[in-house]
């Protein structure tokens, strides 16, 4: 059971390029979310779903676009990438429900210059 | 709005002492909160939360914590504390009557643990 994968683990992009990270999870979990951590900072929340087709932005979306065709997969988006994205992302995903708890993917270290 | 405070950015303990991590919080309604840790390079990883009944809540690795809803915090807590529990760990809450569709969650900033040996 692989849980929560995310893809790449690392990467580095010039200012102005895109790129989508990777997100997938195998246990059938409606709810996913994508989170920024900045170094000895907790974790911020970009955007998240409930669903398959269901998005929502959380508290930093700016910079940033998600979606959701399917329940598996929640790929993050980052369009004209800024100095200011440098970060490392997390996706999560949990069971319906605000008592369960999260599940976290490794990460994914990013850097902008 | 919910919030959660972690008031110390580091803690230092010996090993086998007895190790506290502290987390107050803030919510509207009645709080479900949770206790994450996280290994250097890896991602977040769960290891109890309280959601109601009994206010001294076990979980992973020999952790625990307890709830005091008088003085809103929910202190993590390990009776002998090992070298390998030296990670960061972080609060996080969510508000029972929160109206959001989400299960979004608060997460303090996280208090580092150092055990040494």
């Amino acid at each position: 059971n692989a849980g929560v994968t995310q893809t790449p683990k690392f990467r580095i992009l010039k200012i102005g390029q895109s790129m989508t990270l990777q997100c997938t999870q195998d246990m059938n979990h409606n709810y996913m979310y994508w989170y920024r951590q900045d170094p000895g900072m907790g974790l911020k929340l970009i955007y998240y779903s409930v669903g398959a087709g269901i998005t929502d932005k959380g508290e930093v979306p700016n910079g940033y676009n998600v979606s959701r065709s399917t329940t598996e997969d929640f790929p993050l988006r980052l369009e004209l990438a800024a100095p200011s994205q440098t970060s490392v992302y997390f996706c999560a995903s949990s069971m319906t429900g605000a008592s369960y708890e999260q599940y976290f993917g490794p990460g994914t270290r990013l850097t902008v210059t | 709005a919910q919030s959660v405070a972690q008031p110390e950015d580091q803690v230092n303990v010996a090993e086998g002492n007895p190790l506290t991590v502290k987390c107050t919080y803030s919510v509207s309604g009645n709080p479900y909160l949770f206790w994450y840790v996280q290994y250097p390079n890896r991602g977040l990883q769960f290891l109890l939360k309280y959601i109601t009944g009994d206010n001294l809540v076990k979980g992973s690795y020999g952790f625990e914590a307890e709830f005091n809803k008088s003085q809103t915090s929910f202190h993590l807590k390990k009776p002998s504390a090992l070298v390998s529990d030296s990670a960061l760990y972080f609060c996080a809450v969510r508000d029972e009557e929160g109206d959001n569709a989400g299960n979004m969650l608060t997460f303090g900033g996280g208090t580092r643990l150092m055990v040494k040996p």
